[in-house]
């Protein structure tokens, strides 16, 4: 099974601050690669799709790059409401498992 | 608009069963794969099991294979995910999840807002 590492685990910062997570998979992935938020008590929003592609609707600050095994997701500008637990998911094996990293918990320094 | 609604949930002992529903609407739900994800109290998201729009390819987690069934009924717009041999690391919110496309259904756009099963004596 493929296996994803995030880090850091969490972060503090500043709003306005520009922030980055990464995601590395275990093997080549291509751009198999989504980013989800997630806020306390509530589903994830998908943010980005196919590593890099801003779903409809999300903030422009919102931003992934990367392809194989090293991705990128970067909030250009950390927002108050930007607060909140960061997943990457792999979906190159399909429609077999799908693998979260572990998570990112962002917060406001 | 396109809705996911889950229920079933509680509480239930270990080595006992639990059957969830997901009630689909907005959308052609027998055109759709739907996906479960689960996630335990404090921790992060695990994907749970897949099933294509007519039935005819399912998997699932390593975790729950042998113990968790997936199903669906179009006619009846609703997924279904019976639960057996039940864990107490089974203890999670369990989700259905919805691709933003046909085609696109790992890129998970739509959630339910999911139901909480607890497994303790």
């Amino acid at each position: 099974d493929i296996q994803m590492t995030q880090s850091p685990s969490s972060l503090s910062a500043s709003v306005g601050d520009r922030v980055t997570i990464t995601c590395q998979a275990s093997q080549d992935i291509s751009d198999y690669l989504n980013w989800y938020q997630q806020k306390p008590g509530k589903a994830p929003k998908l943010l980005i799709y196919d590593a890099s592609n801003l779903e409809t609707g999300v903030p422009s600050r919102f931003s992934g790059s990367g392809s194989g095994t090293d991705f990128t997701f970067t909030i250009s500008s950390l927002q108050p409401e930007d607060i909140a637990t960061y997943y990457c998911q792999q979906y190159d094996n399909l429609p077999r498992a799908l693998t979260f990293g572990g998570g990112t918990k962002v917060e406001i320094k | 608009e396109v809705q996911l609604v889950e229920s079933g949930g509680g509480l239930v002992q270990p080595g006992g069963s639990l059957r969830l529903s997901c009630a689909a609407s907005g959308f052609t739900f027998s055109s759709h794969s739907i996906n479960w994800v689960r996630q335990a109290p404090g921790k992060g998201l695990e994907w749970v099991s897949y099933i294509s729009s007519s039935s005819s390819t399912i998997y699932y987690a390593d975790s729950v294979k042998g113990r968790f069934t997936i199903s669906r009924d179009n006619a009846k717009n609703s997924l279904y995910l019976q639960m057996n041999s039940l864990r107490a690391e089974d203890t999670a919110v369990y989700f259905c999840a919805r691709g933003l496309t046909l085609l696109r259904y790992a890129n998970l756009k739509y959630w339910g807002q999911g139901t909480l099963v607890t497994v303790s004596s």
